[in-house]
């Protein structure tokens, strides 16, 4: 299975400030069609997760901008530019290439 | 915009099957159009992808493949997970989802806990 590894494993963030969580891939991520199938997932407290990120760098509708994903190969990141205390909860990054499916362990996002 | 909702019993005791239902509204099971998931989520711990189905068949994660099934009923527009001879190591939320392509999910159920347990 591909190994998704998601650092730093807690992130406490000033409100307003950045924020940036990497995720790396034991195998690249490139399918056979070209495509790059690297999701981003947030998941708040007590709700089921949301994709907010498709394919690397495609935001969700109703996703803000503030969210962005970038990354090739094995190597991702998702950034959050502004921190809000709406932004709290859980992040995975999951690889959509390779059978199984698989997640990255998760980067808890918290407010300093 | 495809609604998905859990059902099932929410405790199953060690050794039996966790059989699960999700209810399709707002998307048909029928059309072909997407891949039906179910992912679960241990308590405190992250997510495993179990498998899809989709509309020539269905793939499963290889550690469980032995003891899932996954199947569709067109009439009630819903899908199901079987998972034999559990134990404790399969309490978790279990979540029911569904994409336009087999790399992702574009949309997700609210999950239902079930715990194994006697």
């Amino acid at each position: 299975d591909v190994v998704m590894t998601q650092s730093p494993l807690s992130l406490p963030v000033t409100l307003g400030q950045p924020a940036s969580i990497s995720c790396r891939s034991s195998q690249s991520l490139v399918y056979s069609d070209g495509n790059t199938y690297l999701n981003w997932f947030q998941q708040r407290p007590g709700q089921s997760p949301r994709r907010l990120i498709y394919k690397v760098s495609n935001r969700d509708s109703g996703v803000p901008d503030r969210f962005s994903g970038s990354g090739s190969g094995t190597d991702f990141t998702l950034k959050i530019s502004r921190v809000e205390a709406e932004d709290v909860g859980v992040y995975y990054c999951m690889q959509g290439t390779h059978w199984p499916l698989t997640f990255g362990g998760g980067t808890r996002v918290e407010i300093k | 915009q495809v609604q998905l909702q859990e059902s099932g019993p929410g405790l199953v005791k060690p050794s039996e099957t966790l059989s699960l239902t999700c209810t399709v509204s707002g998307g048909s099971i029928s059309s072909g159009s997407y891949y039906w998931s179910w992912i679960r989520q241990p308590p405190g711990k992250g997510l495993e992808w179990i498998g899809y189905i989709y509309y020539s068949g269905s793939t499963y994660k290889p550690s469980l493949k032995s003891r899932v099934t996954m199947s569709a009923d067109t009439s009630k527009n819903q899908f199901s997970l079987k998972l034999s001879s559990v134990t404790a190591a399969d309490t978790a939320v279990y979540y029911c989802a569904c994409a336009y392509s087999s790399g992702t999910f574009d949309y997700w159920g609210q999950g239902t806990l079930v715990t194994v347990s006697s």
